[in-house]
């Protein structure tokens, strides 16, 4: 399972354009990049996945290059909800794959502030 | 729809005891995970069920962790004896993936058991 590199802490104002970025240069061909975000005293919520290119839903944008060795996290205008610990995991959550042992590292803690 | 539901949402018991934690996955998702993060660590891996059957579990600590699921619903995660060193908090997880198509799996947590050993 390939190891991740995120910041430890951004910080960013309500309304600004948020990109966490994740460094995985040692992402396996089989291997989707997830992430999540996660408040104090609950569960880490799924924000997004992606193998390649870009992918968006209606919270976030996930960006991925051609060469999958890192990947931004994009959180349009912000806002103070959005202050969390958001986690980049990459894992063979695919066919055959591990399906299931994530590996958490310490996350990025964002503070998003009036 | 209900996501991953815990229980108990807290719980305190004395060094030696017995404590049994559940989960209820979303209806419907044959897979079912347990995680840990014990206090100052990250978040682990603790095992994971596909149905009734364990698939993998590498990340359980010792064998004074029992986990099951019985019928391939909702799962129970037995800690007995309990250590001081147990306390944390224990996530559970599922996924409906069966590993056949070409999408990643998407895997949903609950918000947690909190457990605290004295």
């Amino acid at each position: 399972l390939a190891k991740t590199t995120q910041p430890i802490s951004m910080d960013s104002y309500e309304g600004q354009e948020v990109n966490i970025t994740c460094s995985h240069n040692n992402i396996a061909t089989n291997d989707y990049i997830t992430w999540y975000q996660q408040f104090p005293s609950q569960g880490p919520r799924f924000i997004i996945q992606g193998y390649k290119t870009k992918v968006t839903n209606e919270v976030a944008s996930l960006f991925i290059p051609a060469d999958r060795k890192s990947s931004t996290l994009s959180l349009p205008r912000v806002s103070l909800s959005d202050t969390a610990v958001y986690y980049c995991l990459v894992g063979d959550m695919g066919y055959g794959g591990s399906q299931g042992n994530l590996i958490f590292g310490k996350g990025t803690k964002l503070s998003v502030k009036p | 729809e209900a996501g991953v539901t815990q229980f108990p949402s807290h719980s305190v018991i004395e060094k030696g005891q017995t404590v049994t934690l559940r989960c209820d996955p979303i209806s419907g998702h044959d897979n079912l995970y347990w995680y840990r993060r014990v206090m100052g660590k990250e978040i682990k891996f603790l095992l994971h069920f596909v149905k009734e059957s364990k698939q993998d579990e590498s990340g359980m600590p010792n064998n004074r962790f029992l986990a099951e699921r019985t019928g391939g619903t909702y799962s129970t995660l037995k800690v007995q004896p309990a250590e001081l060193e147990d306390s944390g908090v224990y996530f559970c997880a599922s996924s409906q993936y069966d590993g056949t198509d070409q999408s990643g799996n998407t895997i949903y947590f609950g918000e947690g058991s909190w457990l605290t050993v004295v």
